[in-house]
Formats: structure tokens, sequence, C-alpha cells
């Protein structure tokens, strides 16, 4: 089965700009998740996606993103404008059910770097 | 709010020279933990979830085990293979649409040939 995909794998803008990064979940999985990981910190989480709607945005960190998962399949991460801040590593996850469920867990793509200039 | 810290940061070890890392949490009503495996430029690989204490899950080289406040992941006889970054996480039972994980920041682990 494929795994999830993300793209760009790398993308270098200036502050200000807009990025607009993308994730194709595991055909099948409902559960789709953005985290990110900024230079020395753990992993954190953003939010997470029931097919098209919004379940947890709680892990957002201001009104600059804006994450969209229309018809509930791939999903797209826009920040705009972008700080230095911004960043970092975004991983894009995606599981069939709750992680802790038997045979659910998050499958994790590859990530985005994203660099602010 | 929930916390984990994994030790050590780094750990360099011999080939076949068996060790553990740590990972202790705090959280409010465990849902499960988790064990993860991130190879530089890759995506954290799923190894292990654990859900009760006592509980010990294995996979090759590996063996994970939890208590009330930790994990361990033991690696016996490792191999160069075997060296990336080794990531916990933990999930709340706080709400039944609780899927977030909180992850601890690390252990990177290198085995030396």
């Amino acid at each position: 089965e494929a795994g999830v995909t993300q793209f760009p794998s790398h993308s270098v803008i200036e502050k200000g700009q807009t990025v607009t990064l993308r994730c194709d979940p595991i055909s099948g999985h409902d559960n789709l998740y953005w985290y990110r990981r900024v230079m020395g910190k753990e992993i954190k989480f953003l939010l997470h996606f029931v097919k098209e709607s919004k379940q947890d945005e709680s892990g957002m960190p201001n009104n600059r993103f804006l994450a969209e998962r229309t018809g509930g399949t791939y999903s797209t991460l826009k920040v705009q404008p972008a700080e230095l801040e911004d960043s970092g590593v975004y991983f894009c996850a995606s599981s069939q059910g709750n992680p802790s469920s038997y045979n659910s867990p998050l499958h994790f793509g590859n990530g985005t770097r994203l660099t602010v200039t | 709010e929930d916390q984990v810290t994994q030790s050590p940061e780094a750990l360099r070890l011999q080939e076949g020279e068996s060790s553990s890392l740590n990972c202790s949490y705090t959280v409010s009503g465990l849902r499960g933990l988790f064990w993860y495996r991130q190879d530089p430029g890759k995506g954290p690989e799923f190894l292990f979830t654990l859900y009760s204490a006592g509980e010990e899950k294995e996979k090759e080289r590996l063996k994970a085990t939890l208590t009330k406040k930790e994990s361990f992941l033991h690696i016996t006889a490792p191999k160069p293979e075997d060296s990336a970054t080794y990531l916990c996480a933990v999930q709340a039972g706080s709400g039944g649409s609780n899927y977030k994980l909180t992850f601890g920041k690390g252990t990177l682990l290198t085995v030396n040939p």
C-alpha cells in the first residue's frame, strides 16, 4: 500500500510570502493529522481532520495557518504570510481509526522542510 | 499538560553492546504509549503501542516495556542499521475524540561497527 505522501519535500521562501503544503494520506484513512518540528524542539501536534471536518485544531499556532481537506481526501496547509519562526519540518500523518486502537497507528509522511528567510 | 521526557538525548554503542532508552511521561489517563523510529530525512516509522503497566512488546532486537511512569526501549545486540532517532509519544485519555499524540524530543542512537 502506498504511504503518506507530502509535497514539496523542501521549500525556501521569504518572510511575508505564502506557502502551501500538500498531503496525500493512505487510501481509506479517514483521520489526517498535521504535526510540526521546529529546530531543537519535539514534534508538536497542529490539527486533526476526520474526513473533511476539523476535529481538533488546538495546536494551530495562529491565524496565519489555514488547513483544509476538501472532499476528505488530500489536505493542504497554507501559511500566509510566513514568518521566520515558521521554519521547521511539517509532517502529515494518517490513521484508519483511533491511534490507540489495535492496528491503527499513525503513519507519517517524510515531511516538508520549510525555511523562511 | 501532558509531558514526555526522553533520555539520554544521544547514545553511542558498539555493535553488540546492549542498552536501554528511557521515556518518562506525565499524562492524565494514558490511552497509549508509542515508540517510533526516525531515520534522517524521513518521517517517524511506527514500532510499538503499549497500553498498560506491565505490558511488553518485541520486534527483532527491540523490546518495549511500560510502567505507570515510564517506558523503556531495550536494544539487544544492536547492529549499525539500528542507528536512528527513537521517539516516544503518548495519547491521553481526556475525551473520546482526542487523537493527539504528545512527543518527546527523541534519543539519537548511533551503533558503531
